[in-house]
């Protein structure tokens, strides 16, 4: 079955340690997303990518990186620069063209302490 | 900043009833897009409308777009205790070469007692 696998579903840090969290999809798509969810919050978007060794900065860019050196892989660092780290992040693909939806993962919840 | 402001914020039926719940946006769009996610999990496509449609239908799902008023609704007839999650809106106002870029609204949390 194609779809989007995010690892790990929970993942604990210190403050002022980088951490990478993974997305990997095997749906084909062109463009990869990660979005940022706060308690009782909608999904607010960090970087986006269209195209391998592409990508760029949504809403919420500071203190994340990104990297698209293969299609089917979309990796965030968390840096020790973004001053509230903790959240649920959410990685989602889709195709490049107009009207497409995007597949999400089960996402990643970070805590930092 | 969101584009999608959701109306109800929390909203509480039976089992059986239909929910109707709301979004309004700021901008031109191309489409709106409904999805739904579950507790601690990701988001699940809907249902979408283009900017030039003003009512679909997928299964127990009604959505409306109103265009002039910069509004829609997603209605779920005869819920079940299953449809039991947080819904959102999100508009798409890409063109161009930029697509899918889209903005959530906060979210309307349903909960269908049995």
């Amino acid at each position: 079955d194609g779809g989007i696998t995010q690892s790990p579903k929970y993942l604990f840090r210190k403050e002022g340690q980088n951490v990478t969290l993974s997305c990997e999809q095997n749906l084909n798509h062109d463009a990869m997303y990660w979005y940022r969810q706060d308690p009782g919050q909608g999904l607010r978007l960090i970087y986006y990518s269209q195209i391998v060794n592409d990508f760029q900065k949504g809403d919420i860019a500071e203190g994340y990186s990104v990297s698209r050196e293969k299609k089917e892989s979309f990796p965030l660092t968390v840096t020790s620069a973004q001053k509230n780290p903790t959240a649920f992040y959410l990685c989602a693909s889709s195709t490049v063209s107009n009207n497409s939806p995007l597949h999400f993962g089960n996402g990643t919840r970070l805590t930092v302490t | 900043s969101q584009q999608g402001e959701e109306d109800p914020q929390a909203l509480s039926i039976q089992e059986g009833e239909n929910a109707t719940m709301n979004c309004s946006y700021k901008t031109s769009i191309n489409n709106l897009q409904w999805y739904r996610q579950n507790s601690g999990r990701g988001l699940v496509h809907l249902i979408l409308i283009r900017s030039n449609e003003r009512e679909k239908h997928s299964g127990r799902l009604r959505v409306t777009l109103d265009t002039s008023k910069k509004s829609s609704s997603l209605l779920i007839t005869a819920s079940r205790a299953a449809d039991t999650a947080s819904y959102f809106c999100a508009t798409d106002m890409s063109g161009g070469t930029s697509y899918g870029k889209l903005t959530f609204g906060q979210g309307t949390i349903l909960t269908v007692h049995p």
